[in-house]
């Protein structure tokens, strides 16, 4: 089974401070995908940045980064400079190729404070 | 990021009346797509997978009768909800899965449903 759990529900950060947002999973796929997504109040969900279970290195999306931690089984997205425009609810998800789906966190509210 | 396009973006219907949601991947093929269905403040849930030819796979709890799910070719997929009650006004959302590069999904910009 697959299971995603991020354990904030809401987040304030100030405008051009780096913030971080947790997410943990478990999972039993040998393989598998972590990723983060965006959604604003319009509704759309946004690619923000992903992370391969084998992949070595951190990865890196402009200002987004994932800290991955495998033997934690943890997937932290960080964002750095917040801005405004970063308030948002953000989802990580984790594709289990065993079962060819996404299985979502119940999400973060981030609000940046000017 | 690919583009997947949603058709309507908005829609109200009567109670027992059945709606077409269209979901395109409009810059490349998509052999799977998936549809999810989200309430206020909630995560997304995931209802179907729908691969191109054959079958959706639904999740469980999830009623085939009623929400009835075409993959017609590699670019549209439908979703159909038959005789809508106010209890499936919900927003749905699709996505296609790029299974090359990061082997993400991309969404469409969601439906909201709303049943009187």
């Amino acid at each position: 089974a697959q299971k995603i759990t991020q354990t904030q529900p809401g987040m304030f950060v100030q405008e051009k401070e780096a913030v971080t947002l947790d997410c943990t999973y478990d999972t039993s796929d040998p393989s598998y995908g972590l990723f983060w997504y965006k959604q604003p109040s319009s509704g759309e969900m946004i690619f923000l940045i992903y992370q391969g279970s084998y992949d070595q290195q951190n990865a890196t999306e402009g200002r987004y980064s994932l800290n991955f931690q495998k033997a934690r089984k943890s997937a932290n997205l960080v964002i750095s400079a917040s801005q405004l425009g970063d308030s948002a609810m953000y989802f990580c998800a984790i594709l289990s190729y065993n079962f060819n789906k996404f299985y979502f966190g119940s999400g973060t509210k981030l609000n940046v404070k000017p | 990021g690919a583009v997947v396009s949603q058709h309507p973006s908005r829609v109200i219907c009567k109670s027992g009346t059945s709606v077409k949601i269209e979901c395109r991947s409009l810059d490349f093929q998509a052999t799977t797509m998936f549809w999810y269905r989200q309430f206020p403040k909630q995560s997304l849930m995931l209802m179907a997978t729908s691969n191109e030819g054959s079958k959706a796979t639904y999740e469980q709890g999830v009623e085939k009768d009623k929400f009835l799910i075409n993959h017609a070719s590699l670019t549209l997929s439908t979703l159909t909800v038959t005789s809508a009650h106010p209890e499936d006004s919900s927003f749905y959302i699709c996505s296609a899965r790029v299974r090359q590069g990061t082997d993400t999904q991309y969404f469409g910009p969601g439906t909201r449903l709303t049943v009187l």
